[in-house]
């Protein structure tokens, strides 16, 4: 069985503060995909980054980041000089193989509250 | 990617009645997801829709209270029956990205039921 752990519920930081978003999985298959969406107030998903199993290197795009450890199962996301903009609720997601019509499992989400 | 058009995006419905929801992909897709987040809580998939065959329905869904519909590949719908204040919900479809390894979201209906 699948399972994604956010342990922060809630993240309050103040504007142009960095601050990083715990996820740590769980999965039995060696391949496998990690996700991170963004869900802003309106509602939508949306997709910010996907990291397969066999590549552990970081990424950075502008003001995010992430690092995969598969040591300890751990695919953390770090925002840069925060934003009010910045403000949602951040998912981590796992998924198996998708091509053999594995779903995303999801974590409990960590809602980032940045302020002026 | 593929967009995906989702409606309504959200409603207030009376206990008792039934919603249909309708998800509408730009390009063909062999799976469909449909998930319920709760307020406050993390999502949960419903069900996977494939085209011409029953849809799958996770543990604690079931087909007479959620039925799913997939008429062809590029739309399906969602019905919420019978719905009660619990149904109150976030419902958000889903398929997989065109490169097979992403997984691309509607915008979400927003579900309130009084």
């Amino acid at each position: 069985a699948q399972k994604v752990t956010q342990a922060q519920t809630e993240i309050s930081v103040v504007e142009k503060e960095d601050v990083t978003l715990d996820c740590v999985y769980e999965t039995r298959d060696t391949t496998y995909y990690l996700f991170w969406y963004k869900q802003p107030p309106s509602g939508e998903l949306v997709f910010l980054i996907r990291r397969n199993s066999f590549d552990e290197q970081n990424e950075i795009s502008g003001r995010y980041s992430w690092n995969f450890q598969k040591s300890t199962s751990s695919f953390n996301f770090t925002i840069t000089a925060s934003q009010v903009v910045d403000s949602a609720v951040y998912f981590c997601a796992l998924s198996a193989d998708p091509n053999a019509g594995n779903m995303l499992t999801f974590g409990g989400g960590t809602r980032l509250m940045v302020k002026p | 990617s593929a967009v995906i058009s989702q409606k309504p995006s959200r409603d207030i419905c009376q206990r008792g009645t039934s919603l249909t929801i309708q998800c509408q992909v730009d390009s063909q897709v062999t799976m469909m997801f449909w998930y319920r987040q709760q307020p406050g809580q993390s999502l949960t998939l419903i069900a996977t829709a494939n085209q011409g065959s029953e849809a799958t329905y996770e543990s604690g869904f079931v087909i007479d209270k959620f039925p799913i519909s997939r008429p062809n590949l590029t739309f399906s719908t969602l019905t919420v029956s019978n719905m009660s204040p619990e149904d109150s919900s976030i419902y958000l479809c889903s398929v997989r990205q065109g490169d097979g390894f992403g997984y691309t979201f509607g915008s979400g209906t927003r579900l309130t039921v009084v």
